[in-house]
């Protein structure tokens, strides 16, 4: 079964910084993955996804994440933080055959000190 | 635009009581599913459906029930509320992974508080 691990329930970076968010996956298979952003009070909305194409995935906001399959990971970055960065951000793996569950990782929640 | 509509957004309720989350989607997709977000947790999966009269079990289903009696609608139900179904209730719906990737497009959310 497939499995996602976000590495940090809490990330604090300054306005500015590299943002990096970590996940790894398990799967027997390649898989397609996803990153969601859930701002305060909200759903969640995609940021960019993995679907077998290039490795390097840009989704909005400045954010991309790069599919690492020896590492078995997608970790997130966006270059500068800005504080509407500030959000929690969830990692999200599917199996492209089988049962077609989105499985989340746990969450990351990014604060961006002024 | 398409959408997907979660109501009530609100909910106070005392134990024992059945409560009822409806969720209606315009995207026309066949997946529907329900998610509880609980702090620490992330999102698990409650209930999921691939089509018209089919539910299945996911890995939180103890103390809630799906119907799917059309393409638009999966309403949520706690048979009877228990304090530790206290929670934030989302629900998603995609096209199929074949058809696309599998994305899921959510609703806004449904905060449930059981006394």
């Amino acid at each position: 079964a497939q499995s996602v691990t976000q590495l940090g329930s809490h990330v604090s970076v300054s306005e500015g910084a590299l943002v990096l968010l970590r996940c790894n996956y398990s799967s027997s298979v390649p898989p397609y993955l996803f990153w969601y952003v859930q701002y305060p009070n909200q759903g969640l909305q995609l940021l960019l996804k993995y679907t077998s194409a290039a490795t390097l995935v840009k989704g909005i906001n400045g954010f991309e994440a790069e599919f690492k399959k020896s590492e078995t990971s997608f970790h997130l970055t966006k270059p500068s933080a800005h504080m509407s960065d500030a959000a929690e951000y969830f990692c999200a793996v599917i199996l492209i055959q089988g049962a077609q569950k989105l499985v989340f990782g746990q969450g990351t929640r990014l604060t961006i000190n002024p | 635009d398409a959408e997907i509509t979660q109501s009530p957004r609100h909910k106070i309720t005392e134990t024992g009581r059945q409560v009822t989350l409806a969720c209606h989607q315009t995207w026309n997709h066949n997946n529907m599913f329900w998610y509880r977000q609980d702090l620490g947790h992330g999102l698990r999966l409650i209930h999921y459906s691939y089509g018209v009269q089919d539910t299945n079990k996911g890995e939180v289903s103890d103390g809630y029930s799906v119907s799917r009696s059309n393409t638009e609608d999966l309403p949520l139900t706690l048979e009877s509320a228990a304090s530790s179904q206290t929670s934030v209730y989302f629900c998603a719906s995609s096209e199929p992974v074949a058809a696309g990737t599998g994305e899921l497009f959510f609703g806004e959310g449904s905060r449930l508080t059981v006394l």
